[in-house]
């Protein structure tokens, strides 16, 4: 089906250790967006990408690397992960600036830092 | 500071109950107002983009309305199906790529 897959659903990692999360669309929508989602905080955003090989810092970006080499995927790298970095952590795109139709969200990652 | 505040944080309705829920946005100029709904365990659905002062956007039973400092999203006759966090954001006119996300409100519809 189209739409944003984002993988894995659940992890659980130790702190220290790199994890990668996974988020693919298939419209070929040129905007992409990680954010955070925190009791206490609602939606955060971490990073965004207007287009291929075109990335942004957002709010929190601190601890975490984005590339976007290719337009449907936007993988977000924690480096060293912290317990505060616990979170559920949703990709979203968008095919332009209006945000007629706004965002269209993935159904999540939740991640536990242990 | 761009800022977006919702109430009530949390809200209780009797099935057929009509109420409205507010979203107070503080920002540097105005592109657009979201309205999202997010199900538990599952990314936020978008309902409606306002984009000015007096806009109106219906679905089902949910109508939007935006002023210059606020939007209510009024749900007439809810039903249980319509439990679920609504969320409201805002894109400041300083940054078009950025877009601010309110806390939510939980709304619980009672059969």
């Amino acid at each position: 089906d189209a739409g944003i897959t984002q993988s894995p659903r659940y992890k659980i990692t130790e702190t220290g250790r790199q994890v990668t999360l996974m988020c693919h669309q298939t419209w070929s929508h040129s905007y992409m967006f990680w954010y955070r989602q925190d009791l206490g905080h609602g939606l955060r955003l971490i990073y965004y990408s207007a287009a291929a090989d075109i990335t942004d810092k957002g709010e929190v970006s601190d601890g975490y690397v984005v590339s976007r080499s290719k337009t449907e995927n936007f993988p977000l790298t924690l480096e060293s992960a912290t317990r505060s970095q616990t979170s559920v952590y949703f990709c979203a795109s968008s095919e332009d600036t209006y945000l007629v139709y706004g965002y269209t969200f993935g159904s999540g990652t939740r991640l536990t830092v242990v | 500071e761009d800022q977006v505040t919702q109430s009530p944080e949390a809200l209780r309705l009797q099935e057929g109950e009509s109420s409205s829920l507010n979203c107070s946005y503080t920002v540097s100029g105005l592109r657009g107002l979201f309205w999202y709904r997010q199900d538990p365990g599952k990314g936020p659905e978008f309902l409606f983009t306002l984009y000015s002062a007096g806009e109106e956007k219906e679905k089902e039973r949910l109508k939007a309305t935006l002023t210059k400092k606020e939007s209510f999203l009024h749900i007439t006759a809810p039903k249980p199906e319509d439990s679920a966090t609504y969320l409201c954001a805002v894109s400041p006119g300083t940054s078009y790529d950025k877009v601010i996300f309110g806390p939510g409100t939980s709304l619980s519809v009672i059969p």
